[in-house]
């Protein structure tokens, strides 16, 4: 159980365009939804996290009108980078929390990642 | 605030050795504890966790760690590791009140050689 999925696993787009980056939990509901972006050899940072219904909220640096989140339901939360440049090029990890403390432990369960290539 | 420190970036290990990573955190407050494991270009696994009870905490592929409060550390090991242990691997701490982000470690790379 507690499956987080992805899509797209890689993306490659030119610059300023838009992307959308989908992430689903499988078998659970997620009331929480964090983004998280990846730099090489580097641990993760947090984008932001967002709960099913409300807006999300931004860690500081973050630009909320470039990374535009959406939690429309309790198992889907979609990420779309708006105009796309060279530098937002990365790797970019959704992770779900589940709504039972008493079945998942207030745990975190990871997306598989995108990997976002802007030319 | 709460923070976590993995003291070695990089463990280099021959296989079928033991391993030890450690991991150290600072909270003024109780903690959950949780270690991640990262395959390349790939998602993170939850390897094990600790939320109460026994401090000794077995997870997925014969890793165990063990949380110490007294010297708020949480060490990951395994007995005998295999070439396909070779990853990144991620302590990281949550608050055990309230809907608070997890604070992840810098990641300890793991190399398994033959």
């Amino acid at each position: 159980g507690a499956v987080v999925s992805q899509h797209p696993s890689r993306v490659i787009c030119k610059s300023g365009t838009s992307v959308k980056i989908e992430c689903r939990s499988l078998d659970f509901q997620a009331t929480t939804m964090f983004w998280y972006r990846q730099f090489p050899k580097k641990s993760l940072m947090l984008m932001a996290t967002s709960n099913e219904g409300s807006k999300a909220t931004y860690e500081q640096g973050v630009e909320k009108d470039k990374f535009l989140i959406n939690h429309a339901s309790l198992t889907l939360s979609t990420l779309t980078v708006t105009s796309a440049h060279p530098e937002d090029s990365s790797f970019y990890i959704c992770s779900a929390r589940g709504f039972s403390t008493a079945t998942y432990g207030d745990t975190q369960y990871f997306g598989p990642g995108t990997r976002l290539t802007v030319l | 605030a709460q923070s976590v420190t993995q003291l070695d970036s990089q463990v280099p290990v021959f296989e079928e050795a033991p391993v030890e990573l450690r991991c150290n955190y600072s909270s003024s407050v109780s903690v959950y504890l949780f270690w991640y494991v990262q395959y390349p270009n790939q998602g993170l696994q939850l390897l094990l966790k600790y939320l109460s009870g026994s401090t000794l905490v077995k997870g997925i592929n014969g890793f165990e760690a063990e949380f110490n409060k007294s010297q708020t550390s949480f060490h990951l090991r395994k007995p005998s590791v295999h070439i396909s242990d070779t990853a990144e691997y991620f302590c990281a701490v949550k608050p055990d009140q309230g809907a608070q982000k997890l604070v992840f470690g810098q990641g300890t790379r793991l190399t398994i050689n033959p």
